[in-house]
This record gives structure tokens, sequence and C-alpha cells, in this order.
């Protein structure tokens, strides 16, 4: 299994709204990233696990907030989004964030709307 | 600090053309290049890398890329496209002993046309 999976595909939310955005892999990999990518702009990385800890926080506004509960999975939690938080929000896992570079594998994104 | 440009927002190029799609980057240490694909409506797809070695780097769908160390470029190459090659391509960069974060370029949208 090779494959990051995201759920929801889309998502629409108002700003008074707590929803949240799950990623899983099962491919034993113990970095995983989040990326907001707005449109016709590249991936800007948000935030980095490793080890299931948070190891790197790109100054992300507080109303983002991400969790590890194991390996295989991260959330991202979002609650009282502006509209300009609207994005594709993509995931991304790679093997072994201590042993130099590792591929990172890119799931299919969710699609963020904010109204 | 790194950077990485891409200077072409857009090529369009006829179907079965060749096509290059231009990277250079900057960084005050060694790095590890990377192209990546983006469909539409879909998450990134590596195409090809270059860590270390040969500089002409072979990947999939029948690209290619060249390491350029003196003129700190990394473009990407396709001697015929096709359709389906139409889609936005990222260059990034991961700096050594950065840990494994990639800054990527602005992107350039490749449109191949009949």
């Amino acid at each position: 299994d090779t494959e990051v999976t995201q759920t929801p595909k889309h998502l629409v939310m108002g700003m008074t709204n707590k929803k949240s955005l799950k990623c899983e892999q099962h491919m034993g990999h113990r970095a995983m990233y989040w990326y907001k990518q707005k449109a016709k702009k590249p991936p800007e990385l948000m935030f980095v696990y490793s080890y299931e800890k948070l190891s790197i926080n790109e100054s992300v506004p507080s109303r983002f907030s991400p969790e590890c509960p194991n390996s295989s999975l991260l959330n991202l939690h979002l609650h009282a989004l502006q509209p300009e938080d609207s994005a594709l929000y993509l995931c991304a896992s790679s093997q072994d964030p201590g042993q130099g570079f590792n591929e990172q594998f890119f799931g299919p994104g969710t699609r963020l709307t904010v109204l | 600090a790194q950077s990485v440009t891409q200077l072409d927002s857009q090529v369009p190029v006829f179907e079965e053309a060749p096509v290059e799609l231009r990277c250079n980057y900057s960084s005050s240490v060694s790095v590890y290049l990377f192209w990546y694909v983006q469909y539409p409506n879909q998450g990134l797809q590596l195409l090809l890398k270059y860590l270390s070695g040969s500089t002409l780097v072979k990947g999939i769908n029948g690209f290619e890329a060249e390491f350029n160390k003196s003129q700190t470029s990394f473009h990407l190459r396709k001697p015929s496209v096709h359709i389906s090659d139409t889609a936005e391509y990222f260059c990034a960069v991961i700096h050594t002993g950065g840990g494994n974060k990639l800054t990527f370029g602005t992107g350039t949208q490749l449109k191949v046309e009949l």
C-alpha cells in the first residue's frame, strides 16, 4: 500500500464551524506533513510531525490545530476560519525523518471552502 | 536561504513536440532537487529526483532532467509530449542537513495542444 488517503475530498464550512481534516497512511512512515495550496500557487508547508511529535510549525494561526493520534493518522482541526483560508489542503508522509532525504508521498488533498 | 525560480508560468506546446521546463535554484549549501507534477484536482506526484551521482536523471512518463551545478539549474525535458502531460509542474529543493523540508518553485503550467 503506497497511498496517502485524505477525507473528506471537499468541505464547505462557515466561519463559526468546527471541522476536521483526516489523513491516513499505512506505509510505516514516521513523518507526516500538512501543506496549504492556494489556486495557481505552490504548496506551503504548515506542520511536520516526526514520530508522532510536532517538529515544525510554520507560524500557522491557532485556528488550525494539528493532531497525530498514532503513526498512521494525522488530523487537522479547524475552528473559526476565515474566507482566505479556502484552499487545497495536502497531506504527505515520508519514511524516516532522521535519515537524510526521504521522498514525500502526497495525498489527493481536501478542497476547503470557507463561507 | 534557498529559493527556486521557475521563470515560465505557462508553456504551450503542440502534441508530439519536445518541451523544456526551466528551473533555477539558489542555495549556499548542497541541495537535493525534484520535479513534481500535479494534475487538476489531484495531489503531487514525484516525477524525478537528483540526490547525487549522474547529472542526467530519468523519471517517470518519459521525462528527464539535467543537474547543472555551475548554472544552478535543473531543467525538465521530454522529447515528445502527449495531451495527458497537461498539468502543473513544480520544481523543488531540499538543502542537505535541512531535514526534509521542501521549498517549491512557483510552478509551470504545461498545456499540450493538438
